[in-house]
């Protein structure tokens, strides 16, 4: 199976900040990447897929880039309804597997 | 609107079974592979079976081969999972998502607010 792992696991930041969260496979899934926010008591919610399309409806301010087994998702400028867990996922092979998440919280 | 509403979910024992249920609105549910996802607390979350379109190819992740088993009915717009010899690990919440599919890559597109399951004596 694929692992997939994120970095940093929990970070706290001011809303206008630019915010950054690494996604790495443990072996090569071209763009076949896709970032989740999750709030709590919600289910998951598809911001970007294939590493970096934009989901419809989902705010410019979020960017995805990466390929291979390095991925990054952006924040450009955090707004309050932004805080909440995201989560990568890979699905290049099966079985799927998601990341960790990482926390995005209030400094 | 895309719609999937699961139900099914509720306290069973170790051993027992669990029949959830997901309907589908808002789109052609033929034309769409199905996922069910959980979320536990041991493996955060996880992806535990898709179904193709017509039903023919299934996958179920290992952990849960020749326990559980997923299924579609197109003509009533659902989707299902049988949950049988339920162990404390399969305790959590659990999703159907819609798959979609663009330039090569799979992604859960929409999902449903998930049911809870519950699994203790």
């Amino acid at each position: 199976d694929i692992q997939m792992t994120q970095s940093p696991p929990s970070l706290s930041a001011s809303a206008g900040d630019r915010v950054t969260i690494i996604c790495r496979a443990s072996q090569s899934i071209s763009t076949s990447l896709n970032w989740f926010q999750q709030k709590p008591g919600k289910a998951p919610k598809l911001l970007i897929y294939a590493a970096s399309s934009l989901q419809s409806g989902v705010p410019l301010r979020f960017s995805g880039s990466g390929s291979g087994t390095d991925f990054t998702l952006t924040i450009s400028s955090l707004q309050p309804e932004d805080f909440a867990t995201y989560y990568c996922q890979q699905t290049y092979s099966a079985p799927f597997t998601f990341g960790p998440g990482t926390k995005v919280d209030i400094k | 609107e895309v719609q999937l509403v699961e139900s099914g979910g509720g306290l069973v024992q170790p051993g027992g079974s669990l029949r959830l249920s997901c309907a589908a609105s808002g789109f052609t549910f033929n034309k769409y592979w199905m996922t069910w996802v959980r979320q536990t607390p041991g493996k955060g979350l996880e992806l535990v079976a898709n179904v193709q379109q017509d039903g023919g190819q299934k996958y179920h992740v290992d952990s849960v081969k020749g326990r559980f088993t997923i299924s579609r009915d197109n003509a009533k717009n659902s989707l299902y999972l049988e949950m049988n010899s339920l162990r404390a690990e399969d305790a959590g919440v659990y999703y159907c998502a819609r798959l979609n599919w663009y330039s090569t890559v799979w992604f859960n597109d929409f999902w449903g607010h998930g049911t809870l399951v519950t699994v203790s004596s």
